[in-house]
């Protein structure tokens, strides 16, 4: 079946400009994660959807981010006025009831 | 001090030999902990899972779990240059509910031919 799917997968955007990024989930998880990893680094949580619950934002680094999931499927990632650290690959997982995370391909940010 | 960490490596090891990969984590109430590979330029993909004290098998790869030591590795058994990527650590951190991943910065494994 198709798994977790991002888009755009690269975007290149002026400081100061605003960006949404999206995710469609595996069909049917109800759990769904952005990540983002820096050149060389590990992957930093961002922030945290189950179900209709409130969202876990406690990994967001300012209150430029934002996100939300609609009906319970798709989700966008904003980042307000851009700055050239926001550069990064940003990733989206989603889960069942199981632990197991798959992720999506990422989207390559790249702000100039 | 980082809440999951790795040695980033590189680590060597010639094709047919033992890989072994380290990680510790400082939350002692993490319960659930996660090895994954990613190639360069590729998102991340679940290579072992692992929630008791112990080993767990799956094919050439293990998984080793000490809640003790608060440590986790993984084996890779007979390496293959296909092996050669970064793995990353992950654990649930933060208490239950809370099913986020905290990964380490990641080791990469270079296997050579």
């Amino acid at each position: 079946g198709a798994g977790v799917s991002q888009s755009p997968s690269n975007k290149v955007t002026e400081k100061g400009k605003d960006v949404e990024l999206r995710c469609d989930p595996i069909s049917g998880h109800t759990a769904l994660y952005w990540y983002r990893q820096s050149l060389g680094q590990g992957l930093e949580f961002l922030i945290y959807f189950q179900g209709n619950s409130a969202p876990d934002k406690s990994g967001l680094p300012s209150d430029r981010f934002s996100a939300e999931r609609t009906g319970g499927s798709v989700s966008t990632l904003t980042i307000q006025r851009t700055q050239q650290e926001d550069s990064a690959v940003y990733l989206c997982a989603s889960s069942s009831n199981t632990d197991t995370q798959y992720f999506g391909p990422g989207t390559r940010l790249t702000v100039l | 001090q980082k809440e999951v960490e790795q040695n980033s490596g590189p680590l060597s090891v010639p094709e047919g030999a033992i890989a072994s990969l380290n990680c510790t984590y400082s939350d002692r109430g993490s319960q659930s902990f996660f090895w994954y590979r990613q190639y360069s330029g590729k998102s991340p993909e679940l290579i072992m899972s692992i929630y008791s004290n112990g080993d767990k098998e799956d094919g050439r790869f293990t998984a080793q779990l000490n809640k003790a030591s608060q440590y986790v590795s993984l084996l890779i058994r007979d390496s293959q240059p296909s092996d050669s990527a970064t793995y990353l650590c992950a654990a649930e951190v933060g208490g239950t509910g809370r099913r986020a991943l905290t990964f380490g910065s990641g080791t990469r494994l270079q296997v050579q031919p």
